[in-house]
C-alpha cells in the first residue's frame, strides 16, 4: 500500500518553463489537496478536489492549475515558472470530512 | 492574516521532561483541530486530533488540550524522547468546507538526550 506518491522529488526549473507535479493515491480517497510549504510559513493550500471532476481554488492558486480526471490522480501544473514558486510542494488525500490527511513525501522545486 | 498561529518557532527540552507546544487560532468557525509531525525530507504525518465538543484527547504520551473560549490549543508530550525531535504543525478545519485544513507555521522541537 503506497499511500500518496509524489513525483519528482526534486526539480530545478528556469524562469518561464512549465512542468507538472504528479500526485497519485491508492486509498480510494475522495478528497485531495496541494499545499506549498515556505520556510516558517506553514503549509498554504493551493488547490483542492472533493472528487473526480471537481476542483477548487485554495488560498494561493495564482500561477497554478489542476485537474482531477480520476479518483487516484491529482496533478499540479505550473505554466510559467517564477522564482516566487520556489518551495516544497505537498500533495495530500483524505477519506472524508473530519479525517486527517495522508501526505506525500513532497517535491522540492527551485526556480532560477 | 494568519488564522492559525504557532508563536514559538522552536522549543528545546531535555529527554524525559514535558514538551508543551502551543497554538492559537482566530476563526471561531473552526471545529476540528489536528497536530501533525514532520521529519526532514518527509511529508507531515498525523499525530492526534480533537473535536470542538471536547477539551482533551489523549493518545499514549501525547495529549491535546483545547480551550475554545481562549481560542487556544496545546500539545503535551510526556515524557519527551529524542525521536520526538521534529517540526510540529497544528491545523484546524471548518466542518462542511471540503475538509480543508489551515496550518500554523510550525514549531521545531528539539529533545536533548
Amino acid at each position: 500500500n503506497a499511500g500518496v506518491t509524489q513525483t519528482p522529488k526534486f526539480r530545478i526549473l528556469k524562469i518561464g518553463q512549465s512542468m507538472t507535479l504528479q500526485c497519485a493515491q491508492d486509498m480510494n480517497h475522495n478528497y485531495m489537496y496541494w499545499y506549498r510549504q515556505d520556510p516558517g510559513m506553514g503549509l498554504k493550500l493551493i488547490y483542492y478536489s472533493v472528487g473526480a471532476g471537481i476542483t477548487d481554488k485554495g488560498e494561493v492558486p495564482n500561477g497554478y492549475n489542476v485537474s482531477r480526471s480520476t479518483t487516484e490522480d491529482f496533478p499540479l501544473r505550473l505554466e510559467l515558472a517564477a522564482p516566487s514558486q520556489t518551495s516544497v510542494y505537498f500533495c495530500a488525500s483524505s477519506a472524508q470530512q473530519g479525517y486527517g490527511y495522508t501526505f506525500g513525501s513532497g517535491t522540492r522545486l527551485t526556480v532560477v | 492574516d494568519q488564522q492559525v498561529k504557532q508563536n514559538s518557532p522552536s522549543l528545546s527540552v531535555q529527554e524525559g521532561r514535558i514538551s508543551i507546544l502551543n497554538c492559537d487560532y482566530t476563526n471561531s468557525m473552526f471545529d476540528y483541530f489536528l497536530w501533525y509531525k514532520k521529519y526532514p525530507a518527509e511529508g507531515p504525518t498525523f499525530l492526534i486530533s480533537i473535536s470542538s465538543i471536547k477539551d482533551k484527547n489523549e493518545d499514549g504520551r501525547f495529549t491535546v488540550f483545547l480551550n475554545k473560549s481562549a481560542k487556544h490549543l496545546s500539545l503535551h508530550i510526556v515524557p519527551s524522547q529524542p525521536g520526538d525531535s521534529a517540526v510540529y504543525f497544528c491545523a484546524a478545519s471548518v466542518d462542511n468546507a471540503g475538509n480543508m485544513l489551515t496550518f500554523g507555521g510550525g514549531t521545531r522541537l528539539m529533545v536533548k538526550p
